[in-house]
């Protein structure tokens, strides 16, 4: 199947720092990637849809001003996660759609927000 | 709202028996029907997807889909222990609209 990558897969912050993290197709292009939340044995929750050249389209509840999305190429999508806090604590993953309808997922980062 | 469920488990089945993981969607509009894979800890694996109404069978794995009762299943042969892992189900309208996933469904295989 396709490759999305996604680094860090691990961060630990203190509280009030900024953490950005990539996520980017290696063997496709993808014009639009998703960004799914998940906590602690609970389900993906779909954040924000991310499109190339133009704004993300944000799920309801989601802080577009904390978590800003930039979608600057066919092959990369990022996340920032701004002034984290203990809450943002999670497991953040990234996703890409192949030239099908086949959704892949990039490795994920856990975030810990001291 | 577009929902989709699934027994969340634990499902425990014994070694080389076959384990049955059911989903029912509400969106009478859904095309797409995917199985992923999640161990503890790590992201999603796509194991199976399924468009039409039917079975689908890829090696020890089978994907079932009845569109009229908006439930699609996933059949596992000769389960092993390495299959013990969350099993989420998901659907989306086709394109390229998001997936909605269900809550996933624990599986454990017993040596």
């Amino acid at each position: 199947g396709a490759v999305v990558s996604q680094h860090p897969s691990r961060v630990i912050c203190k509280s009030g720092t900024s953490v950005k993290i990539e996520c980017r197709s290696l063997d496709f292009q993808a014009t639009t990637m998703f960004w799914y939340r998940q906590f602690p044995k609970q389900s993906l929750m779909l954040m924000a849809t991310s499109n190339e050249g133009s704004k993300a389209t944000y799920e309801q509840g989601v802080e577009k001003d904390k978590f800003l999305i930039n979608h600057a190429s066919l092959t990369l999508s990022t996340l920032t996660v701004t002034s984290a806090h203990p809450e943002d604590s999670s497991f953040y993953i990234c996703s890409a759609r192949d030239e099908g309808e086949k959704l892949f997922f990039g490795s994920g980062t856990q975030l810990s927000v001291l | 709202q577009k929902e989709v469920e699934q027994n969340s488990g634990p499902l425990s089945v014994p070694e080389g028996a076959i384990a049955s993981l059911n989903c029912t969607y509400s969106d009478r509009g859904s095309q797409s029907f995917f199985w992923y894979r999640q161990y503890s800890g790590k992201s999603p694996e796509l194991i199976m997807f399924i468009y039409s109404n039917g079975d689908k069978e890829d090696g020890r794995f089978t994907a079932q889909l009845n569109k009229a009762s908006q439930y699609v299943s996933l059949l596992i042969r000769d389960s092993q222990p390495s299959d013990s892992a969350t099993y989420l189900c998901a659907v989306s309208r086709g394109g390229n609209t998001p997936l909605v996933f269900g809550k996933g469904t624990r599986l454990s295989v017993i040596a």
